[in-house]
């Protein structure tokens, strides 16, 4: 158990919705990820926040959109849903914002029918 | 543009066999390299690699960095069947920050 918590396990939503994945670091960490891992894309970036603020952007669409919280939880916003953003999300932690390991989360295995 | 290249993408060996897992990086600004081992959900970390030449050790895992030629090779003796996972490799890049760019993966297959 890496220490990072992601909930919703699973989420099975229709094409247009929208869905929050939420995440909370390893105790002490201040650096949040999130990665997206397709079965055709691999694992990708696509946001880091350090300490609440966003520090660095990868490929993520204009749909989505993520924060991090004063306590250091960050929520993952997906919205106009389409077939494509199905996949397993993964968010990771750091304890800094740079050049260090980063500790993966169980994932939320989204599917949009 | 930046890129993480693994190899082979698969292997299927017997327990007890050596294997050695192939990453090669090009990227901007490259600061070190990451290894990690995921079976079903989450990539668990394995090594952090930041200087040329010095071995990381870890029980039957072992795993190395050039620098200079830009690769990374992962070690596993005696293999067993708790090792078959894919093992995936990231590079971190860039300034401020800690983005990863990670490889495909090596799936391997440990058989009894």
């Amino acid at each position: 158990d890496s220490g990072v918590t992601q909930t919703p396990k699973h989420l099975i939503t229709a094409t247009g919705q929208r869905v929050t994945l939420r995440c909370s670091p390893r105790s002490g960490d201040l650096s949040v990820y999130w990665y997206q891992q397709s079965l055709d894309q691999g694992l990708q970036f696509l946001i880091q926040y350090y300490n609440g603020e966003e520090r660095a952007k990868g490929n993520i669409l204009e749909r989505f959109s993520a924060q991090q919280f004063p306590d250091l939880h960050s929520e993952l916003n997906l919205s106009s849903l389409e077939l494509g953003d199905s996949a397993l999300y993964f968010c990771a932690s750091s304890p800094r914002d740079r050049n260090t390991e980063a500790f993966f989360g169980q994932g939320t295995r989204l599917t949009v029918v | 543009e930046d890129k993480v290249v693994q190899s082979p993408l698969s292997l299927v060996v017997h327990e007890g066999d050596t294997v050695t897992l192939n990453c090669s990086y090009e990227v901007t600004n490259f600061r070190s390299l990451l290894w990690y081992k995921q079976e079903k959900k989450a990539p668990t970390f394995l090594f952090m690699l930041t200087s040329s030449g010095i071995e990381k050790k870890s029980g039957r895992l072992s795993s190395i960095l050039d620098k200079k030629e830009l690769f990374s090779i992962l070690n596993i003796t005696a293999t067993q069947t708790g090792d078959s996972a894919i093992y995936l490799c990231a590079a971190v890049y860039g300034g401020a920050t800690n983005k990863l760019i990670f490889g495909t993966g090596t799936l391997l297959a440990v058989q009894p």
